[in-house]
């Protein structure tokens, strides 16, 4: 079955530091990816995704994620962290067949240190 | 705001009873997920609908059960509940089933506490 895994349970970054969370997926053609991100208290939101295409995409609050096929990778990352960008991050694939569904990675939980 | 709407926020319960958590999703999105997230399993799948049928499920208990009514609108009806049934549950909408059904929308999700 298709899978992501999130290898980092809980990363620790200073404010202004570069960030890079790592995802790895497991499927036998291109997949449907995800990332998401949950603030304390809330539901989770879509900062952006990959279908095909342009293997680096853009998405909201700064973030950027690049697909990598060699290494089954689609890594989030970030030039410069903002205190705000504390939360918890999801790693999410859409599975294929006829019951597709759109399953998630165990989590990165991202603090910023002033 | 995603434009899903989850009631209630809260819920206490006793052990054994029955609840009902109600989403109502973004307008004009079929479909509609729940999942459940808990420290111990994380965020688990349980059940999608599309436009009023049943399309995929998950690692859902018998003991739970879902619909989603002909305005969209889908409720998530939990039975003789556990201790271990505690956990945030969450509602999720989208547009579509193919690729887009990973572009959903969630709501604030209803935090489930079972005595």
């Amino acid at each position: 079955a298709q899978s992501v895994t999130q290898p980092d349970i809980h990363i620790t970054v200073s404010e202004g530091a570069s960030l890079e969370l790592r995802c790895n997926y497991s499927y036998g053609a291109t997949p449907y990816l995800f990332w998401y991100v949950q603030s304390p208290g809330q539901g989770l939101q879509l900062l952006l995704k990959y279908f095909s295409g342009d293997t680096l995409v853009q998405g909201i609050k700064g973030f950027e994620a690049e697909f990598k096929r060699s290494q089954s990778s689609f890594n989030l990352r970030k030039p410069s962290v903002h205190w705000s960008d504390a939360a918890e991050y999801f790693c999410a694939v859409v599975t294929s067949g006829s019951a597709r569904q759109l399953t998630f990675g165990s989590g990165t939980q991202l603090t910023v240190l002033p | 705001d995603s434009g899903v709407t989850q009631t209630p926020k809260h819920l206490i319960t006793a052990t054994g009873q029955r609840v009902t958590l109600r989403c109502s999703p973004r307008s004009g999105d079929l479909s509609v997920y729940w999942y459940q997230q808990s420290l111990d399993q994380g965020l688990q799948f349980l059940i999608q609908y599309y436009n009023g049928e049943e399309r995929a499920k998950g690692n859902i208990l018998e003991r739970f059960s879902a619909q989603q009514f002909p305005d969209l609108h889908s409720e998530l009806n939990l039975s003789s509940l556990e201790l271990g049934d505690s956990a945030l549950y969450f509602c999720a909408s989208s547009e579509g089933q193919g690729a887009t059904l990973g572009e959903a929308f969630f709501g604030q999700g209803t935090r489930l506490t079972v005595v």
